[in-house]
């Protein structure tokens, strides 16, 4: 079965640039995170959708990033403006929520570098 | 809210040897508690789960951790470890009136030597 799937698995940009990270959950998931991991600050959860609604975004760091789910197999997450300081591997997991597991299934992450 | 600690940044250990990975957490509810694993390059994947029951887990690769409520731990043992096992751990908490928010620990590298 296929995984989470992200895409660009790479992206080095410039400042100003605006940045369009893509996200494929698991067939089945009605759950779906986005997640930040840097030195500094380690593993942040960014926002969450349950059934393509945003339910907690309360990660979200500031106005320059945005997400969306339009349906239940694609999302994506965009920085416009970017900056430095948004340079991170970009996570994206899904789960099947009823279960309450917790049990994430992580793509293998978007590296992102602003130069 | 609950936050997690994980004290030791990198834990280098001989092949063969024993290894625990500390973990201590805080929440004002009661909690699940998760341990996962990244591999260089890789995303995260689970490597085992307290949610109710037996307080001694065990997971993927020969790996338990053992729930200690009064010590607010959940510590990450294997027996003998191998090369295979280098990678970053994270312990992970969740509320159960929260689950879907897990909360990650700063991680603990594992270093396994010849």
């Amino acid at each position: 079965d296929a995984g989470v799937i992200q895409s660009p698995r790479h992206e080095v940009t410039e400042m100003g640039q605006e940045v369009t990270l893509r996200c494929k959950p698991i067939s089945g998931h009605n759950s779906l995170f986005w997640y930040r991991q840097t030195m500094m600050r380690g593993l942040e959860l960014l926002i969450y959708f349950n059934n393509n609604v945003p339910i907690d975004d309360s990660g979200m760091p500031e106005d320059r990033f945005s997400a969306k789910m339009p349906n239940a197999s694609f999302s994506t997450l965009k920085i416009q403006p970017s900056e430095p300081r948004d340079s991170a591997v970009y996570f994206c997991a899904s789960s099947f929520r009823g279960h309450n597991t917790g049990e994430l299934f992580f793509g293998e992450g978007s590296r992102l570098t602003v130069l | 809210a609950q936050s997690v600690t994980q004290l030791d940044s990198q834990v280098p250990v001989f092949e063969e040897a024993p290894v625990e990975l500390r973990c201590n957490y805080s929440s004002s509810v009661s909690v699940y508690l998760f341990w996962y694993v990244q591999y260089p390059n890789q995303g995260l994947q689970l490597l085992l789960k307290y949610l109710s029951g037996s307080t001694l887990v065990k997971g993927i690769n020969g790996f338990e951790a053992e729930f200690n409520k009064s010590q607010t731990s959940f510590h990450l043992r294997k027996p003998s470890v191998h090369i295979s096992d280098t990678a970053e751990y994270f312990c992970a908490v969740s509320g159960v009136d929260s689950s879907y928010k897990l909360i990650f620990g700063s991680g603990t590298r594992l270093l396994v030597r010849p």
